[in-house]
Parts: structure tokens; C-alpha cells; sequence
């Protein structure tokens, strides 16, 4: 597709489940974002891929939470033994290669999570 | 760590009415991106400004990014109501991002 593919759109689990979520970036894209968005608030940065490089894993805010990235390509974050706190949204957005500026990040719709 | 403040949070206004929402910080960005996010969506650029001072015209949007690029505005003149959504400010650096908290705007026809 065109642009960045999220899935899946919703999921609804129990707390304490483990969940995958994926996200397909556009081709070509070299670095790959994963956000956490609360309703109506800002993006909050949870990990960061850039070609080969080791990722910026900085923002996770746990050790439940883990991103892999294979073949440079595709992107799985995944949450261990979930918690009612990690409700939100989880948003991917793909780049070109940022280098020392910027490049404009483009973003998939979204995966909704709900944790009962 | 880089933090962007972004002010008001939400705006409700009449349709032809003009605003101004702002996004600051104590940091320098190499550069400032805003977005426009409508519900159920991922966020959407609208501009990318890089020079200090810098002004940046969209239709009835202006973007300006501070002398020191600390800071930028957004000004909409005669708001319609599909402008209506989640305005989000980010200042990169480093090729990393941070976003502000979003500033939600409703504009009633």
C-alpha cells in the first residue's frame, strides 16, 4: 500500500494478556517510530529504528513493552502481561532516513487498545 | 530530555473567526513540524519550518518558528468548520521527535 499500514485497527484484551501489534511501513522508509497517544493528548515517543542501528528504546516506559523490527522492514511492538494503564492508542509512523535534520514522519491510523 | 508546550489546550471558536495556538520550549529544535489529526486517524503534516524567523503560509494557515527556534505559532484566519481537529506541534533534533500535548480545536459553524 501507499502509506503506513497498522494492524490490528482495534483490539480489545484482558489485563494480564499478552498483545502483538504491527505496523508496515511505507517502502523504502528506513527509520520506524512507535508512539502511545492517550485520548485528545500528544504523542507520547516509546522506540525508535533507524536502518541497521541498534534502536532507541528509550520511551518504553516498562520492560512488558518490546519492539523488534525485522529485515528492516515490518515492526512488532509487543506488551507483556498488560495493565489497565496501557489502554490507549498506539500509533507507527515511517521515515526516509532523518540523518542530522529532519524528515516528515508519516503515520498509520492507529491501533486502539482496550485492556478490561 | 526536550519538552514542547503547546497553549491553549482547547479552542472552540465560531466559523470566521481568526486563532492563534502556540508551542513552546525552553530547547532549541533543528526544526518544528505541525500536524493536523482528525479522530480515528494518525496525525498529518502541515509544514515543517527550519530557519529562525521563518514564516510559512498554507491557504489560511501561517506558521512562524521563533528567532531562537524555541518556539512557533500557528494562525488560522477565518476558521471554517473543517479545520476542526488536533493541532500537534513536534521540534525535532537529532532525527528524533517530540511532541506536544496537542491543542484540540472546534470550530462551530
Amino acid at each position: 500500500g501507499a502509506g503506513v499500514s497498522q494492524s490490528p485497527s482495534n483490539k480489545v484484551t484482558e489485563k494480564g494478556k499478552d498483545v502483538e501489534l504491527r505496523c508496515d511501513p511505507i517502502s523504502g522508509h528506513t527509520a520506524l517510530y512507535w508512539y502511545r497517544q492517550s485520548l485528545g493528548q500528544g504523542l507520547e515517543f516509546l522506540i525508535y529504528f533507524q536502518g541497521n542501528s541498534a534502536p532507541d528504546k528509550s520511551g518504553l516506559p516498562s520492560d512488558r513493552f518490546s519492539a523488534e523490527r525485522t529485515g528492516g522492514s515490518v515492526s512488532t511492538l509487543t506488551i507483556q502481561r498488560t495493565q489497565q494503564e496501557d489502554s490507549a492508542v498506539y500509533l507507527c509512523a515511517s521515515s526516509l532516513a532523518p540523518g542530522t535534520g529532519h524528515q516528515p514522519q508519516h503515520f498509520g491510523d492507529g491501533t486502539r487498545l482496550s485492556i478490561l | 530530555t526536550q519538552l514542547l508546550e503547546q497553549s491553549p489546550q482547547f479552542l472552540s471558536i465560531q466559523e470566521g473567526e481568526n486563532l492563534t495556538v502556540y508551542c513552546n520550549s525552553s530547547s532549541v529544535f533543528s526544526s518544528l513540524q505541525w500536524y493536523r489529526q482528525e479522530p480515528g486517524e494518525g496525525p498529518v503534516l502541515l509544514v515543517t519550518v527550519v530557519t529562525g524567523g521563518e514564516v510559512k503560509k498554507l491557504k489560511r494557515l501561517t506558521f512562524q518558528f521563533g528567532d531562537a527556534r524555541k518556539d512557533s505559532s500557528l494562525h488560522i484566519t477565518a476558521a471554517q468548520p473543517g479545520d476542526t481537529g488536533l493541532y500537534l506541534c513536534a521540534g525535532a533534533w537529532a532525527g528524533k521527535s517530540t511532541f506536544g500535548d496537542g491543542t484540540t480545536l472546534t470550530v462551530k459553524p
